[in-house]
Formats: C-alpha cells, structure tokens, sequence
C-alpha cells in the first residue's frame, strides 16, 4: 500500500531554517509530482511546493522566497527547507503525493504530519 | 489566487440525518474540486474528486455535485464515523487552494 513517512525537527528558532523529508513506499515515485502542505488554525490549509522525480518545481509564490524542495529518487524521498522561519511558519506540515504528470488530480495520500513550532 | 468560501464553517446534526456543506470559487474551475474530511490529529482523507467522483473505499452514502464555481458535498444518513472536518480543495492547476473548513458536530 502506498505510504508516506514524514520526520523532521519539530522545533525551530526564530530566523532559523526549517527542514522536513518524506520518504515514499508502495507507489512508483517517478509518475506523480510530490507536495508539501501546511495547516494553521488562522489560515487553514495551505500549498507550499511541490517536485517531481526529475527535479522540477512548482512553489507557492507568496513563500516562493524562502521555500527549496529537493528530491532524492535513489531513496524515493523527497524534503522541504524552509529559511528564515517566524512564529507565522509554525504549523503541522504534510508531505502528500499530488498529481501526475499531465493529470489534474488532488491529494489522496498524505505523510502523518509534523508539528513544527517556531520558538527560541 | 482562486478563493474558496465554504459554508456554514459549523453544522450541527443527528446521526441518521442528511447534511449538504458548499463550496464556491471565486473563478470557474471547472469540476476539479475535491472533498477531503479531516479527524483531529490526522491527515485529510480524499473523498471525492472531479467533483462527484467517489475515491475508492468511500462509502456511497457520501456524494458531490456541481461545476463551475458552486459545489455541494453531501452526506446521506450521518453515521457516528462522519462527524469531522470537512474541506474542499480546487486542484485548477498545480497550485490549488483550499476552503476553509466545515466541522459537523452532533447535534
């Protein structure tokens, strides 16, 4: 069955970089492009990026700036850096699988999350 | 950016009832929406996508109708397993929004 594990740290400083990778099992990596998520109780869900297997990104321009998705397709993973984080960032983080290539089509599976609060 | 306003934000219902949550886009989207209900502490389940398309496992008392920019998600005869979060999602392009939540809660 397809999976998606995500880790990261879950504590960062303020102005500090972000950083979180999702690791893919059960589902041929190189046929979707891979997203990162975001949810806050004051904004809801939100898209940050995403990449496919050959390195191509796609991000969301009001993050744009700060945001790198890289991928690693030797371990079927993929991760999110995000720099120069403020409380604002603080959230629970998704890495999701998302559509495939030439295919309009939502997320239907998700890594379990990760609470990630922006704090000295 | 396309807007997506849900409504009501909170419905109250019974177990055996049946609910109608919508979604409308700020721009026309076609039917490349999508449903997903959220539980505490766990991540978004897809529903439903292309609008009244039913992702397998679903179970079919849930349902979704619409194109353009209206879209309604309904739950047929509330089971004590449906009282969640529920989002919608437009997927017109790579980087899709989402609404704003709908949380059923027991009546």
């Amino acid at each position: 069955q397809v999976q998606l594990q995500q880790w990261g740290a879950g504590l960062v400083k303020p102005a500090k970089t972000l950083s979180l990778t999702c690791v893919v099992s059960g589902t041929s990596f190189s046929d979707y492009y891979w997203s990162w998520i975001r949810q806050t109780p004051g904004k809801g869900l939100e898209w940050i990026g995403e990449i496919s297997h050959t390195g191509s990104t796609n991000y969301n321009p009001s993050l744009k700036s700060r945001v790198t998705i890289s991928v690693d397709t030797s371990n079927n993973q993929f991760s999110l850096n995000l720099t120069s984080v403020t409380a604002a960032d603080t959230a629970v983080y998704y890495c999701a699988r998302g559509h495939p290539f030439g295919i309009y089509y939502p997320y239907d599976y998700w890594g379990q999350g990760t609470l990630v609060t922006v704090s000295s | 950016d396309i807007q997506m306003t849900q409504s009501p934000s909170t419905l109250s219902a019974s177990v055996g009832d049946r609910v109608t949550i919508t979604c409308r886009a700020s721009q026309t989207i076609s039917s490349w929406l999508a449903w997903y209900q959220q539980k505490p502490g766990k991540a978004p389940k897809l529903l439903i996508y292309k609008a009244s398309n039913l992702e397998t496992g679903v179970p079919s008392r849930f349902s979704g109708s619409g194109s353009g920019t209206e879209f309604t998600l309904t739950i047929n005869s509330l089971q004590p397993d449906d009282f969640a979060t529920y989002y919608c999602h437009q997927y017109n392009g790579y980087s899709g929004t989402f609404g704003q939540g709908t949380k059923l809660e027991i009546k």
